[in-house]
């Protein structure tokens, strides 16, 4: 049980286009979900939290004009780069928080989108 | 200062030591300690999670917290190549949303 899963798990994209990233929580339920970003051997970054049907919540310093989120029910978060830039590459981590959970430490990992922009 | 520190590595063992790990962190509101594995190019899962100071044992797996120290530990007893991966310390508080990740320490198990 607890499986979340990402869509898709590599893309490729040319500068200025937007890509679309989808997260599911597969055998549960998750009122709230979070967006991580990881760049080449550092740790995750939070970039956003998501919580269904009201705004994701940015953390400081990103872009919520850049990286759209969308949290439209209990068991997917999808995540947009919107014109995306080079820099813009990277590794996208999805996480999901069971609504029934006990605790804030419970939190299942997606494996993972690795974004490159061309 | 980061939240949280934690060793970069590489830490490379022969197979069958003993991996030590550990996190240092300076927020004393810190409540909830975990520790995740993560392979190349994957998410990271869930080791092993502790509220209290002292250890924790999961098989092979034993957690320890020094919460006067604000030191965190991770050990790994009979390693195995499989066990090569990054490692990650996660803290965050009892009423907190977010976690705060370590950099990760990455560690190989030399058959």
């Amino acid at each position: 049980g607890a499986v979340v899963s990402q869509h898709p798990s590599r893309v490729i994209c040319k500068s200025g286009t937007s890509v679309k990233i989808e997260c599911r929580s597969l055998d549960f339920q998750a009122t709230t979900m979070f967006w991580y970003r990881q760049f080449p051997k550092q740790s995750l970054m939070l970039m956003a939290t998501s919580n269904e049907g009201s705004k994701a919540t940015y953390e400081q310093g990103v872009e919520k004009d850049k990286f759209l989120i969308n949290h439209a029910s209990l068991t997917l978060s999808t995540l947009t780069v919107t014109s995306a830039h080079p820099e813009d590459s990277s590794f996208y981590i999805c996480s999901a928080r069971p609504s029934l959970a006990r605790s804030s430490y419970e939190q299942y990992f997606g494996p993972g989108t690795r974004l490159t922009v061309t | 200062q980061k939240e949280v520190e934690q060793d970069p590595g590489p830490l490379s063992v022969p197979e069958g030591a003993i991996v030590s790990l550990n996190c240092t962190y300076s927020n004393s509101a810190f409540q909830y300690f975990m520790w995740y594995r993560q392979y190349s190019r994957k998410g990271p899962e869930l080791l092993m999670y502790t509220y209290s100071s002292g250890n924790k044992e999961d098989g092979r797996f034993t957690a320890q917290v020094d919460k006067s120290s604000k030191y965190i530990s991770l050990f790994i007893r009979d390693s195995q190549p499989s066990d090569s991966a990054t490692y990650l310390c996660a803290i965050n508080t009892a009423a907190g949303n977010k976690l705060t990740f370590g950099g990760g320490t990455r560690v190989l198990v030399k058959p």
